[in-house]
């Protein structure tokens, strides 16, 4: 069974760099086959996606963001990292990890979800 | 903003039926690209609910089902339970701007 699980810092002060890890149990990431994905849902609205990214570090992000992500993994942990830079308040949102089969695939696999407030 | 525009709100009593709709464009739905569905409880992580159009994962109920034509797609629920009272997503991609794309949501009311 695949298992996503997000973890990092739940606050992040403004204009500083928010910081999350999804670690991947149950498949290898350096097997290839999937993107694995952040995606985002600020508070009761709905969900935005980030970016992705190939085994080989191939990343893809969503255009609105893009100035900001870097999305990168870890293949001797079997994890991929987050990290999104100059955070505002508007950056306030639960982020989850996730994985998909193609670009234009469905997401299969997600994690639980990580609340991080971007707050002084 | 999204791009792929569903109804924010549907309801429906126990035992009936319910649609949702998601339109898109020539550039995403209409550009051949699949639909996939997800259905979000209340505090949980989306759920892969339709994928491919019309496709169940396993354990998925054959309640749930989803068409898809020119650039819309729909999810359809019969039989309505309690318990299918959350928010639904559709997703899918857009080759111009080279991302996927999901709709704003619906909540469904089961009243």
């Amino acid at each position: 069974q695949v298992q996503l699980q997000e973890s990092g810092p739940g606050l992040v002060k403004p204009s500083q760099t928010l910081s999350l890890t999804c670690t991947v149990s149950g498949d290898s990431i350096s097997s290839g086959g999937y993107y694995w994905s952040w995606i985002r849902q600020h508070p009761g609205k709905g969900l935005e996606w980030i970016g992705y990214m190939f085994y080989n570090g191939i990343t893809y992000y969503n255009p609105s963001l893009k100035s900001r992500v870097i999305i990168s993994v870890d293949t001797s942990k079997n994890q991929f990292s987050l990290r999104l830079s100059s955070v505002s308040a508007a950056d306030t949102a639960v982020y989850y990890c996730a994985r998909v089969v193609q670009r234009d695939g469905p997401f299969d696999y997600w994690g639980q979800g990580t609340l991080v407030i971007v707050s002084s | 903003q999204s791009v792929l525009t569903q109804p924010p709100s549907v309801s429906g009593a126990p035992g009936q039926r319910v649609t949702i709709s998601c339109t898109g464009s020539s550039s995403d739905i209409g550009a051949g690209y699949d639909v996939h569905w997800y259905q979000q409880l209340p505090g949980t992580a989306p759920k892969l609910l339709i994928y491919g159009n019309s496709h169940r994962p396993s354990g998925v109920p054959d309640r749930f089902s989803g068409s898809k034509s020119g650039t819309s797609a729909s999810l359809a629920i019969t039989g309505l339970q309690a318990d299918d009272e959350a928010d639904y997503y559709c997703q899918s991609y857009d080759s111009s701007l080279i991302n996927s794309l999901f709709g704003g949501g619906t909540k469904l009311t089961v009243l």
